[in-house]
């Protein structure tokens, strides 16, 4: 149980346009879910949270208006790349909090999208 | 701020050595901390956890023991596994946040 799915696991895009990549709980309920960026040889850095039906919280220093995300339901959350350069080519990667499991500290992460602009 | 510091790999051990990564931390108050692992591709896995000072987490025979006086968090194993080969990532938690080390590659052979 506890899986998180990605989609794409990798994609390839041209400068200036948008990518949107899927995060989603295939066998629990998350209410929160988080956006990760992970460079090479770096640590996972958090870009923001997003919480069901709420706007998302953003990290200091992410652009909201680049990195649009969208938590319509309890199982899916949405990070959307837009006007892609290629400064923003990363390993994207989300987690999952089962709802009313956040004293647990359990976050359930996907594998990760490898996303490359050219 | 916050932030945590592992040693950097990669660390290639024989099968049956004992195994130490080191991670220490820098945090406000008293954070939680976490160990994940993650297998080759695959997403990271929540290994063991401590969430108050002394408290030891184990799991699979890792054992990692929260160290207030020296704001460490090393993850010990006495005998690794070809299967262990993996990145393992230290963590901490304050607030909602979660922020990891660099993460240490691990390379077992038999």
């Amino acid at each position: 149980g506890a899986v998180v799915s990605q989609h794409p696991s990798w994609v390839i895009c041209k400068s200036g346009t948008s990518v949107k990549i899927e995060c989603r709980s295939l066998d629990f309920q998350a209410t929160t879910m988080f956006w990760y960026r992970q460079f090479p040889k770096q640590s996972l850095m958090l870009m923001a949270t997003s919480n069901e039906g709420s706007k998302a919280t953003y990290e200091q220093g992410v652009e909201k208006d680049k990195f649009l995300i969208n938590h319509a339901s309890l199982t899916l959350s949405t990070l959307t790349v837009t006007s892609a350069h290629p400064e923003d080519s990363s390993f994207y990667i989300c987690s999952a909090e089962p709802t009313g499991q956040a004293l647990s500290y359990e976050q359930y992460f996907g594998p990760g999208t490898r996303l490359t602009v050219t | 701020g916050n932030s945590v510091t592992q040693m950097e790999g990669p660390v290639t051990l024989s099968e049956e050595a004992f195994l130490t990564i080191n991670c220490t931390y820098t945090a406000t108050g008293y954070p939680s901390l976490f160990w994940y692992v993650q297998y080759p591709g695959e997403g990271l896995q929540l290994l063991l956890k401590a969430t108050k000072a002394d408290d030891k987490g184990s799991n699979k025979g890792f054992e990692a023991t929260y160290r207030k006086e020296t704001t460490s968090f090393h993850l010990e194993k006495g005998s690794v596994q070809v299967s262990d080969s993996a990145v393992y990532f230290c963590a901490l938690r304050a607030g909602t946040a979660l922020i990891f080390g660099k993460g240490t590659t691990l390379s077992v052979s038999s």
